[in-house]
């Protein structure tokens, strides 16, 4: 089965360090989406890819984080420097436009620790 | 503020029992997924509707769709525990000129063997 696979599965680090998850759509979907999960909020849109181009990062705190899609089989979120509330899971997810609209799907997620 | 909010929050029954779970918002989506999550895996898609008044099944699951496409519920009948798991609705709005997908908070289900 094709899936989204995302790097690394957990991640600890300390405050201010440099934070990179990666994340592998499945081949043929043209849409990319970073979602952070927390028990408050819930998921939240983060940063959202059409065929690489990004279209929609409003969600993301600019100063701190970054998306980019170097290319079609990769899609990075950093976070430079880190803090303690960044804790939380980062989801990846792949789509593509079907008859009923968008279908996603998500990979198993990053669990981020910021001590 | 939630633009969905899906009710209960929690819900623990028995197996064998029956559920529904409710998706609300005040303003209209122009289409409605549910998905389920299990602990330590993303959301996985179920259903997607799109017409006001729809009706899907799936297996035990009935997914409906309100006449205003302003809300949606997913019932469950004779739940068994492979069913434990959050449950996701995520509308489709247009949110400052662009369309968005907007999750619900879950409602996280058990279902006690």
């Amino acid at each position: 089965d094709a899936r989204v696979t995302q790097t690394p599965r957990h991640k600890v680090t300390e405050m201010g360090q440099e934070v990179t998850m990666r994340c592998q759509p499945i081949l043929g979907h043209n849409t990319v989406f970073w979602y952070r999960q927390t028990m408050m909020q819930g998921l939240e849109l983060l940063a959202y890819f059409r065929n690489r181009a990004p279209l929609d990062d409003s969600g993301m705190p600019k100063d701190r984080f970054s998306a980019e899609m170097p290319d079609a089989t990769l899609a990075t979120l950093k976070i430079q420097p880190s803090e303690p509330r960044d804790s939380a899971v980062y989801f990846c997810a792949s789509g593509f436009t079907g008859t009923e609209g968008e279908k996603l799907f998500f990979g198993s997620g990053t669990q981020l620790s910021v001590l | 503020t939630q633009l969905l909010e899906q009710s209960p929050q929690f819900l623990s029954i028995q197996e064998g029992e029956n559920l529904t779970v409710y998706c609300n918002s005040s303003s209209v989506f122009s289409s409605l997924q549910w998905y389920r999550q299990e602990p330590g895996e993303g959301p996985v898609l179920l259903v997607t509707v799109v017409t006001g008044g729809e009706v899907k099944k799936l297996k035990r699951l009935t997914f409906q769709f309100g006449d205003a496409r302003k809300d949606s519920s997913l019932h469950i009948t004779a739940a068994q525990p492979g069913d434990t798991g959050l449950y996701l609705c995520a509308g489709r709005f247009i949110i400052q000129g662009a369309q968005k997908l907007v999750f619900g908070q879950g409602t996280r289900l058990t279902i006690n063997p």
